[in-house]
């Protein structure tokens, strides 16, 4: 079954740059998924970042739009999450996941990987 | 922005005890809520999806009920298990696709 693992530096300096690549194992990122990110900041609840489709086609959260890209890499079967400008808010634990196209869940999740703005 | 508010906070309950959950959404999601579970440094697991329809290898004491702007998730029979964090989420209407604050299930 397909299986998800999160990468990439568990500490980023303020104003600097976050990248994270999902890793999708046991499946094609070109099949009919949707492939998203999710962040938890340490102690609170959930929140939806965005998501991408093996075209290309991305939705984002408005609250981070300006910030996100989430990108493809079909070659390598992954996927990658930049956020610019970070600040201490940004610190998160960060999930990529998978939502079956024409379902309304995500249904494959990654272990999180754990991101430290400080410097 | 569909804002979904999760009741209660924090549920105390026991073993064997029946526990429910309630989302409730601030516009209508047709059948398209989704139910997670989230224990102490694990990633979230999907329970329901499409309000009713447990996922894969879910066991049958969750049920998810409900449609338009009130859910519920009942778990029949709490095993020790059980006690975790609860999340709705919505798929429906975006941007963004959101998530509820959480129900925390304790003993």
């Amino acid at each position: 079954q397909v299986q998800l693992q999160e990468s990439g530096p568990g500490l980023v300096k303020p104003s600097g740059t976050l990248s994270l690549t999902c890793a999708v194992s046991g499946g094609s990122i070109s099949s009919t998924d949707w492939w998203g990110w999710v962040r938890q900041p340490p102690g609170k609840g959930l929140e939806w970042i965005g998501e991408i489709y093996h075209s290309g086609s991305t939705n984002y959260n408005p609250s981070l739009k300006s910030r996100v890209t989430i990108a493809v890499d079909k070659s390598k079967n992954q996927f990658s999450l930049k956020l610019t400008s970070v600040t201490a808010a940004d610190t998160a634990v960060y999930y990529c996941a998978r939502a079956p196209w024409g379902s309304y869940a995500m249904d494959v999740w990654g272990q999180g990987t754990t991101v430290t703005v400080s410097s | 922005e569909i804002v979904l508010t999760q009741s209660p906070a924090t549920l105390s309950l026991s073993p064997g005890e029946r526990a429910a959950l309630s989302c409730r959404a601030s516009q209508s999601v047709d059948s398209h809520l989704a139910w997670y579970q989230q224990t102490p440094g694990q990633a979230p697991r999907l329970l329901i999806y499409d309000a009713s329809n447990r996922a894969t290898g879910i066991p049958a004491r969750f049920i998810g009920s409900g449609s338009g702007t009130d859910f519920t998730l009942t778990i029949s029979s709490l095993e020790p298990e059980d006690f975790a964090v609860y999340y709705c989420q919505q798929r429906y209407n975006w941007p963004p696709y959101t998530f509820g604050q959480g129900t925390k299930l304790e003993i």
